[in-house]
């Protein structure tokens, strides 16, 4: 069974804080993405990779980077995290060519405190 | 700007009716299109996929795709309880990103 897993569930960080957002797929997909979903905003696209060493900024790159070093592994990097950041983060992978959808990883649910 | 649009919502139906959800989509370019099932604190999960005019059936759903009109369909036959979440439309580029609609939240009444 194919697979995205983020590392946390449930995260509770302080004010300031650097926070790491871990995501590893098993499928050999090229594409990975990390969005963030609330209430009423539906999903946001933060950044984006089509290749490993690389990067794009997606819709709302703000306060955030990402790191991706090998090809099954994408992650999120909260700088200094802010109340504002309170969402659900959400990692997803896909082909790059073959026009298939994404296959989402289970959410992080990452509070600021 | 490419966009996905979709009716938020609710859309209540009663259990063993059929609903129907509508997604129309900006850009021609795009060659596929997929359907999402979100629950309520989950991540969504793929339902359906389609990239040619016409129906796709599988089990209870059918999606449906007119490109002359852009617009893109789910039909959820006999619909159940089970069935109530967030249905999120989404059309794929090249180069391999999805534009997502909002979603349209669906709640299947006993």
């Amino acid at each position: 069974d194919v697979k995205v897993t983020q590392s946390s569930r449930y995260l509770v960080k302080r004010t300031g804080e650097k926070v790491f957002l871990e995501c590893v797929q098993d499928m050999d997909h090229e594409n990975m993405f990390w969005y963030r979903q609330d209430p009423g905003l539906g999903l946001r696209l933060i950044y984006f990779s089509y290749d490993v060493k690389m990067k794009e900024k997606g819709d709302i790159p703000e306060g955030y980077s990402v790191s991706r070093e090998k090809k099954e592994r994408f992650s999120l990097i909260l700088e200094s995290a802010s109340t504002n950041q309170t969402s659900m983060y959400l990692c997803a992978s896909s082909f790059s060519d073959r026009g298939g959808g994404y296959t989402f990883g289970s959410g992080t649910r990452l509070t600021v405190v | 700007q490419k966009e996905v649009e979709q009716n938020s919502g609710p859309l209540s139906v009663p259990e063993g009716a059929i609903a129907s959800l509508n997604c129309t989509y900006s850009d021609r370019g795009s060659q596929s299109f997929f359907w999402y099932r979100q629950y309520s604190g989950k991540s969504p999960e793929l339902i359906m996929s389609i990239y040619s005019n016409g129906d796709k059936e599988d089990g209870r759903f059918t999606a449906q795709l007119n490109k002359a009109s852009q617009y893109v369909s789910l039909l959820i036959r006999d619909s159940q309880p089970s069935d109530s979440a967030t249905y999120l439309c989404a059309a794929w580029y090249q180069g391999g990103k999805l534009i997502f609609g909002q979603g349209t939240e669906l709640s299947v009444k006993p």
